[in-house]
């Protein structure tokens, strides 16, 4: 069975400083792993994801996530926020037929 | 540019009444989902479809149905609105020939029974 963890369901960063949104996943088998964004109002939009290819991987607007495989964690990174990344960030798991189980979310506040 | 057009954005609706959302999307995909999103909780499996006038459940499919008649149209039924379904719900759709492909999601109705 596959499962999703967000570590903290809210995180609060000042403008310009880091970005880190956590994540660990349980899956019986080797994953897909996904970052969406949802901004207020709005459907969820892919950020980035891994397919068992490169480790790291780089998404839009300068996310990135690093799959490792010994921590089964998939954490979202930035090295900077912007006041536009405020939004709510799940982590997904894809399994069998694309099926995808998420995350509780992770709320983040971006403070001017 | 990939679309999935849910037909209500927000919806108010009388406990008991029977409710449909529809989902409809323009990328030929094969499959097709249904989840209900609420704070804490991230989004919930209620059905999918893989192909026409198929269906199976997901993690919450009580109080829930649904339609495939078409392959872009997938339609989301309650038979009888019930305020435990006050609940944010999102469309989405992805392609089967390739494992592990992001799903493409609407932007999400706001249902809420009173």
């Amino acid at each position: 069975a596959q499962s999703v963890t967000q570590l903290d369901s809210h995180v609060s960063v000042s403008e310009g400083t880091p970005v880190l949104l956590r994540c660990n996943y349980s899956s019986s088998y080797s994953p897909s792993l996904f970052w969406y964004v949802q901004h207020p109002n709005k459907g969820l939009q892919l950020l980035l994801k891994y397919t068992s290819a490169a480790t790291l991987v780089k998404g839009i607007n300068g996310f990135e996530a690093e799959f490792k495989k010994s921590e089964t964690s998939f954490h979202l990174t930035k090295p900077s926020a912007h006041m536009s990344d405020a939004a709510e960030y799940f982590c997904v798991v894809s399994h069998a037929g694309n099926m995808l189980t998420f995350g509780g979310g992770t709320r983040l506040m971006v403070k001017p | 540019d990939v679309k999935v057009t849910q037909s209500s954005r927000y919806l108010v609706k009388r406990t008991g009444e029977k409710v449909f959302l529809e989902c409809v999307q323009d990328m030929d995909h094969e499959n097709m989902f249904w989840y209900r999103q609420d704070p804490g909780l991230g989004l919930r499996l209620i059905y999918f479809s893989y192909d026409v006038k198929m269906k199976e459940k997901g993690d919450i499919p009580e109080g829930y149905s649904v339609s495939r008649e078409k392959k872009e149209r997938f339609s989301l039924i309650l038979e009888s609105a019930s305020t435990n379904q006050t609940s944010m719900y999102l469309c989405a759709s992805s392609p089967s020939d390739t494992m592990n492909t992001e799903a493409f999601f609407g932007q999400g109705t706001r249902l809420t029974v009173v």
